[in-house]
């Protein structure tokens, strides 16, 4: 049974550009959040998509924005890039129906904004 | 105030030691607790989940809720040096909020 993966494991952006992560959600899972997790710091949450639509929203701004497809994959963009979203982003699965609501993480992206 | 607090560490115990890792919350609507173990530049790991106040305990690991009191534990019995990692909690409300985590303490434990 596969768990959380994510792509790419590192990625090297500089100020002002643009990048996209993916992320396929644990099997039989339909939910997918999203978290920046700075050095040192436990994961904030960004945004959670279900069925396709933004469900809920942390306080990040819309510079990063994210898509579920279908086959319940998910993407996070973040655009003009600062040097500040340099983090760790992390992607969990779940299942939003179910009492327990427990989160799988994947191994997350790390992007480094110079 | 932040929703979710821990001490940060780092915390070093010896092999063998009973290790106590804590945290406070602010939110009385936070129902659902977890606890996640970090290795170094890797993803949490769900270790342990309770719901409401209670104890749980699987294996080594045994976590507490005090809901009255807003404190949540994790004891960690017989640390063997593989426990060395960052342990966040995380708190979560009724159906349709988002997780709140603690910064996570790091632990280290000392062969």
């Amino acid at each position: 049974d596969a768990g959380v993966t994510q792509s790419p494991t590192h990625l090297i952006k500089t100020r002002g550009q643009q990048v996209t992560l993916r992320c396929s959600p644990k099997s039989g899972h339909d939910t997918v959040s999203w978290y920046q997790q700075a050095l040192g710091q436990g994961p904030q949450f960004i945004f959670q998509y279900y069925e396709e639509e933004e469900r809920q929203r942390g306080n990040f701004p819309d510079r990063f924005s994210g898509h579920q497809f279908p086959n319940y994959s998910s993407e996070l963009n973040v655009n003009a890039l600062l040097l500040g979203d340099s983090a760790l982003y992390l992607c969990a699965s779940s299942f939003p129906v179910r009492s327990d609501n427990e989160q799988f993480f994947g191994p997350g992206t790390r992007l480094t904004v110079l | 105030q932040k929703e979710v607090e821990q001490d940060p560490g780092p915390l070093s115990v010896p092999e063998g030691a009973i290790v106590s890792l804590n945290c406070t919350y602010s939110n009385s609507a936070f129902q659902y607790f977890m606890w996640y173990r970090q290795y170094s530049r890797k993803g949490p790991e769900l270790l342990m989940y309770t719901y409401s106040s209670g104890n749980k305990e699987d294996g080594r690991f045994t976590a507490q809720v005090d809901k009255s009191s807003k404190y949540i534990s994790l004891f960690i019995r017989d640390s063997q040096p593989s426990d060395s990692a960052t342990y966040l909690c995380a708190c979560l409300g009724n159906y349709g909020q988002n997780f709140v985590f603690g910064p996570g303490t790091r632990l280290s434990v000392l062969p």
